[in-house]
């Protein structure tokens, strides 16, 4: 069974900083894309960021790019996402997402990262 | 403002069929059949439904289906049942940036 597990969420201040990783199993992590995405307090879903199997090609939203980092650990078949300067509207669940070529066909139950002073 | 335009909500009673639509521009929906849907219940991560255009994943009922005419893609469920009552999402690749988009997403009522 495929699980993914997020962590590294929680209240912080703006313009601070969190971490957020993604523990995978029940897959091969190293033969797959991983996504992050997220959703605000009663908003739609957002992509935020992908990477390749080996971490050799990234991509990122407009509204991050610059602040957030995404990055991978096959030996340790981890996702994780380092956000900096954070702002109120990065205020959201975000969501580790497994890629099933070409759709995201696993996501995480979702940490919180909340943006407030 | 998302990139995909999805209806607010829609409602429908049991045993009925709805349709929601999904519509983006020839730069993502018309352009590849990456589009994909997603049904999301209060509370709950997001569950793949349909991918590229039509196709259900194991395990997913026989009652979703999808298609795509031109720029529109379409998420159809017959046969309507209480539990079907969820948030739903399309999306699409794009060949612009953000490579990956999503649609607003439509409230399904079941009456």
């Amino acid at each position: 069974e495929v699980q993914l597990v997020e962590s590294g969420g929680g209240l912080v201040q703006p313009g601070g900083s969190l971490r957020l990783s993604c523990a995978t199993s029940g897959f091969t992590f190293s033969s797959h894309w991983m996504h992050w995405a997220r959703q605000a307090p009663g908003k739609g879903l957002e992509w935020v960021a992908n990477i390749k199997q080996d971490g050799s090609e990234k991509y990122y939203v407009d509204s991050v790019k610059g602040r957030f980092t995404i990055s991978r650990d096959n030996a340790k078949k981890s996702l994780y996402l380092q956000m900096n300067s954070l702002r109120g509207e990065d205020t959201a669940v975000y969501y580790c997402v497994r890629d099933g070529g070409w759709c995201f066909e696993n996501w995480g139950q979702g940490t919180l990262v909340t943006v407030s002073s | 403002q998302s990139a995909l335009t999805q209806p607010a909500s829609v409602s429908g009673s049991p045993g009925q069929s709805i349709t929601i639509s999904c519509t983006g521009t020839s730069s993502d929906v018309g352009g590849y059949n990456h589009v994909s849907w997603y049904q999301q219940h209060p509370g709950k991560a997001p569950k793949l439904m349909i991918y590229e255009v039509s196709n259900r994943p194991s395990g997913v009922s026989n009652r979703f289906s999808g298609s795509k005419s031109g720029n529109t893609a379409s998420l159809t469920i017959s046969g309507l049942q209480a539990e079907d009552e969820a948030d739903y999402y399309c999306s699409s690749y794009a060949r612009s940036s953000p490579p990956w988009v999503f649609g607003g997403g439509t409230k399904l009522t079941v009456l």
